[in-house]
C-alpha cells in the first residue's frame, strides 16, 4: 500500500494569506487527488492532479483559488489562496493503488 | 451515481460482531460497493469492496444481497480501535477511482 506524507499537519492562518500543502508519496503514481473535509462534513473531491498536465477541477472549485502543482510522479502541492474563514477545513491528499484509494493524514487548516 | 443510505450511528460491544448496513437501491449492475472508514484525525482507510459476490479480507466481510440493493459490512470481532465513521460508497465503473462520493457515513462506537 502507498505511504503518503502530508505537510503541514495543521496550521492557523490569517485571512487573505495563502497556504501551500505538500503531498509526498513513496511510489510513483499517475494521478493524485485532493479532497476537502469541512467541519462536521464528509469529504469532497477538489481536483485530480496529473503529472505533466493541468489539474482537473470538480464543480465548485477553481484553479485561481486552489492552484495545484504536480512536478513529478511522487509529489504534489495544493495552495489555498486568499483564505477566508470558510476555507477552514481538513485537506487530504490521496492516491490510487489498483482499485483502492489511499489517503494521507490530512492538513487541518484554521483561518482566522 | 447510486445514492447510499446508512444509519447515522451504531453501537457495538467490544469483542462482538459489528454489522453495518447500507442501502443502495438504485445501484446499477456494473457499479461496485466500496467501504472506507475514517478514524478521528486520520484520513479515510480502505476496508473492502465488491461487485456481486460476498468478499472477505483480513479486516472485514462484505455481504451483498442477491438483488444488490443493500449490503452489510461485518467486523467480526470489534475492538475499541474500530470506533470510526464508516462510509459505504457506490462507484460507477467508468468513474475515476479517485472520484469517490462520500456520504455522511455511520459513526460506529465500540464500547468496553
Amino acid at each position: 500500500s502507498a505511504v503518503i506524507s502530508q505537510k503541514p499537519s495543521r496550521d492557523i492562518c490569517q485571512r487573505g494569506t495563502s497556504l501551500t500543502i505538500q503531498c509526498q508519496v513513496d511510489s510513483q503514481v499517475t494521478m493524485m487527488f485532493w479532497y476537502r473535509q469541512q467541519p462536521g462534513q464528509s469529504l469532497t473531491l477538489i481536483a485530480t492532479a496529473n503529472q505533466g498536465s493541468e489539474a482537473t477541477y470538480e464543480s465548485g472549485f477553481v484553479i485561481d483559488k486552489f492552484p495545484i502543482s504536480r512536478p513529478n510522479l511522487t509529489f504534489s502541492t495544493l495552495t489555498v489562496s486568499n483564505m477566508s474563514p470558510e476555507d477552514s477545513s481538513i485537506y487530504l491528499c490521496s492516491v490510487r493503488d489498483k482499485e483502492k484509494l489511499f489517503f494521507g493524514s490530512g492538513t487541518q487548516l484554521s483561518v482566522l | 451515481d447510486a445514492k447510499t443510505t446508512q444509519p447515522p450511528s451504531m453501537d457495538c460491544a467490544e469483542g462482538r460482531a459489528a454489522n453495518l448496513p447500507c442501502n443502495h437501491s438504485t445501484i446499477s449492475g456494473n457499479e461496485y460497493v466500496y467501504w472506507y472508514r475514517q478514524i478521528h484525525s486520520q484520513g479515510p482507510q480502505y476496508i473492502i469492496h465488491g461487485l456481486k459476490n460476498n468478499e472477505t479480507n483480513e479486516m472485514a466481510s462484505l455481504i451483498i444481497t442477491e438483488d444488490r440493493k443493500s449490503s452489510t459490512l461485518i467486523l467480526p470481532h470489534a475492538t475499541l480501535r474500530d470506533t470510526a465513521v464508516y462510509y459505504c460508497i457506490v462507484r460507477p465503473p467508468r468513474t475515476s477511482y479517485g472520484k469517490l462520493t462520500f456520504g455522511q457515513g455511520t459513526i460506529l462506537t465500540v464500547h468496553p
